[in-house]
């Protein structure tokens, strides 16, 4: 089992690109949930996706960013004209149906705006 | 105020000490407790999961939970040097759904 896979692990884009990051959860787990990471600051929440759902997006910048979790593929965490403020480690976790049990990270993206 | 509050610490303690870290919450609802320790530039490694209060013991490690106090604690015994890692503790209300995290404790066990 490889684990939760992100890709790529270091993303450098300049202001007013895309950035697009990649997840792949365990095997056999159909939640995925993204974080994001500033500088000294705990994980934050930004989105909860089940297989072609979006189930909870309350952490999620109103414009700009988007998410999907595919019925095949992984899910894509998607931020569209970035800017220096974008600047964070995006982690992605992932957790199965069963329900008395703790999430698992990837080793996370880390996105530079320059 | 913060859902839940972690003291950043840092920590610096010598090996072989008994480590306690803490967090505590304002949400009654929260009724999953985690534990998780992030070394420098990877991704959180779940460490303590418990559910509702109580202690749960697992190696050198033990998590406590007091709900009525809105409490939760981690005590690791007989600290390494490869415990020094960023601690974070993280709550949810029900079976799925987010995380809240805490600030996170950055521990250094010194030889």
């Amino acid at each position: 089992n490889a684990g939760v896979m992100q890709n790529p692990r270091h993303l450098v884009r300049r202001r007013g690109q895309e950035a697009r990051l990649r997840c792949s959860p365990m095997k056999g787990h159909s939640h995925v949930y993204w974080y994001r990471q500033l500088p000294e600051e705990g994980l934050k929440f930004m989105v909860y996706l089940q297989k072609e759902n979006i189930i909870d997006e309350s952490g999620m910048p109103k414009e700009r960013f988007s998410a999907e979790f595919p019925k095949e593929g992984p899910s894509i965490l998607r931020i569209q004209q970035v800017v220096r403020g974008d600047s964070a480690a995006y982690f992605c976790a992932s957790s199965s149906d069963e329900t008395n049990y703790g999430y698992t990270f990837g080793s996370g993206t880390r996105l530079t705006v320059v | 105020q913060k859902e839940v509050e972690q003291d950043p610490g840092p920590l610096s303690v010598p090996e072989g000490a008994i480590v306690s870290l803490n967090c505590t919450y304002s949400n009654s609802a929260f009724q999953y407790f985690m534990w998780y320790r992030q070394y420098s530039r990877k991704g959180p490694e779940l460490l303590m999961y418990t559910y509702s209060s109580g202690n749960k013991e697992d190696g050198r490690f033990t998590a406590q939970v007091d709900k009525s106090s809105k409490y939760i604690s981690l005590f690791i015994r007989d600290s390494q040097p490869s415990d020094s890692a960023t601690y974070l503790c993280a709550m949810r209300r029900t079976s799925y759904g987010k995380l809240t995290f805490g600030q996170g404790t950055i521990l250094t066990v010194h030889p």
